[in-house]
């Protein structure tokens, strides 16, 4: 089966720097996704790993150790509209082509 | 165009009724989704279209029916829903292997 965890929520001020952490067990691993939600909007895309290091663009990094089954998403110089919820999400298994998703992590900006 | 339409934005149904919703994308994608979504819980994968043929149903009830009439549109049929099937239900798109998926805003459902 497949499994990811993130904590519940954060909580950041405005110019502030927040890492957001996943881990996660699946029975294969093809690549690691993350997805930002605000209140009443869709998911969007955000960035990718597939291979182990720091991806970056512009203020938001993504990092992955595929050996330690971790991953982070990196918000820098934050501001009012970074607030909330982001997934971390991955696609698990060959044949499988869906992406399972992680609860999500609320992040509250604050001024 | 990067866009994933669905309609309607809002839907409210009663227990006997007969529904449908409806996405659409002009990307060219050849996998499209539909997801459930309760509030404050993350997208919880219903079922897969690859190539307009039905690859994943993930147990969903009979309840709901997915369609694929062409590889632009994906419908969801809904017929004789229970008030725990309230959500906002998301349609995607993908055509990178998942690596990247397109969601459109969604259709909020009420059952009543």
């Amino acid at each position: 089966g497949q499994s990811l965890e993130q904590p519940s929520e954060v909580t950041a001020v405005e110019g502030a720097i927040v890492q957001i952490n996943c881990t996660y067990q699946t029975s294969g691993f093809y690549g690691l996704s993350w997805y930002q939600q605000h209140d009443g909007g869709a998911p969007t895309f955000l960035s990718y790993n597939a291979l182990d290091g720091l991806e970056e663009t512009g203020r938001f990094s993504s990092f992955l150790s595929r050996s330690d089954s971790y991953g982070y998403l990196l918000l820098q110089e934050l501001q009012m509209k970074d607030s909330a919820s982001y997934f971390c999400a991955v696609r698990a298994s060959t044949g499988r082509r869906a992406l399972t998703f992680g609860s999500g992590t609320r992040l509250q900006v604050q001024p | 165009d990067t866009e994933v339409t669905q309609t309607p934005k809002h839907l409210v149904m009663g227990m006997t009724n007969k529904k449908s919703l409806k996405c659409e994308q002009h990307m060219g994608h050849r996998a499209m989704y539909w997801y459930k979504q309760k509030a404050k819980k993350p997208p919880e994968l219903m079922f897969v279209y690859s190539y307009e043929k039905l690859s994943i149903n993930e147990s969903v009830p009979s309840r709901f029916s997915p369609e694929c009439p062409n590889s632009s549109l994906l419908n969801l049929h809904l017929h004789a829903l229970q008030p725990e099937d309230s959500a906002l239900y998301l349609c995607a798109s993908s055509q990178d292997g998942e690596k990247t998926q397109y969601f459109g805003p969604g259709t909020r459902l009420l059952v009543l």
